[in-house]
């Protein structure tokens, strides 16, 4: 099974900063990884899929980027619906997900 | 715009069984692979069932292999698991998710998600 380590756990941000989220997976999955978001009581949003392509829908200021075993989600100014947590998920082998990193408001 | 509905939850005995339903609109059901995945209380998410488009492959994540059972009919839009031999860790959120590919080119992630249907096992 791969397994896919997010990090940090949790992410203390204020609105309008930054957000860059990691994952790294225990064997190379190529560009296959997705990200998404879930916000309390709701279903998960699918984000960006193959690494870097944002989904139908999903502001500019998502971005993914990251090959092989290490990639990176940046959202590049906090909008307040973006506190939530966010999962990445692989499909090179199956399908799983990390931990997830959630964003809170600092 | 696709709409997916869950519906079949509720409150089992370890051992028992459940089905849960879901029922897709939106989309053409019978081009696209569906997945149940399911997120215990508190917890993350797990994948934990594939059936491609035709219905003609199905697959399972280990922990429920041999219990549960999914199926597709594409002539009623409709995606069931049956979920037998239930035990406590099973205690999830369950949702069903449209896979992404078309005619099982390029899929393998979820891009519309059901609201969920609660499963609870306890004695």
């Amino acid at each position: 099974e791969i397994v896919l380590t997010q990090s940090p756990v949790t992410l203390s941000l204020y609105p309008g900063e930054r957000a860059t989220l990691s994952c790294r997976a225990s064997q190379g999955v190529n560009s296959y990884l997705a990200w998404y978001q879930q916000k309390p009581g709701q279903a998960p949003r699918l984000l960006i899929y193959d690494a870097s392509n944002r989904a139908t829908g999903v502001p500019a200021r998502f971005s993914g980027s990251g090959y092989g075993t290490d990639f990176t989600l940046t959202i590049s100014s906090l909008e307040p619906e973006d506190f939530a947590v966010y999962y990445c998920q692989q499909r090179a082998h199956w399908f799983t997900f990390g931990g997830g990193t959630k964003i809170e408001i600092k | 715009q696709v709409n997916l509905v869950e519906s079949g939850g509720g409150v089992v005995q370890p051992g028992g069984s459940l089905r849960l339903s879901c029922a897709a609109s939106g989309f053409a059901f019978s081009s696209f692979g569906m997945h149940w995945v399911r997120q215990p209380p508190g917890k993350g998410l797990q994948w934990v069932s594939f059936i491609q488009f035709d219905g003609a492959n199905k697959y399972y994540t280990d922990s429920v292999k041999g219990r549960f059972t999914i199926s597709k009919d594409n002539s009623r839009n409709t995606l069931d698991l049956q979920i037998n031999s239930l035990r406590p860790d099973d205690t999830a959120i369950y949702y069903c998710a449209k896979d992404r590919g078309y005619s099982g080119y390029d899929g393998g992630y979820f891009d519309y998600w059901g609201q969920g249907v609660r499963v609870t096992v306890s004695s």
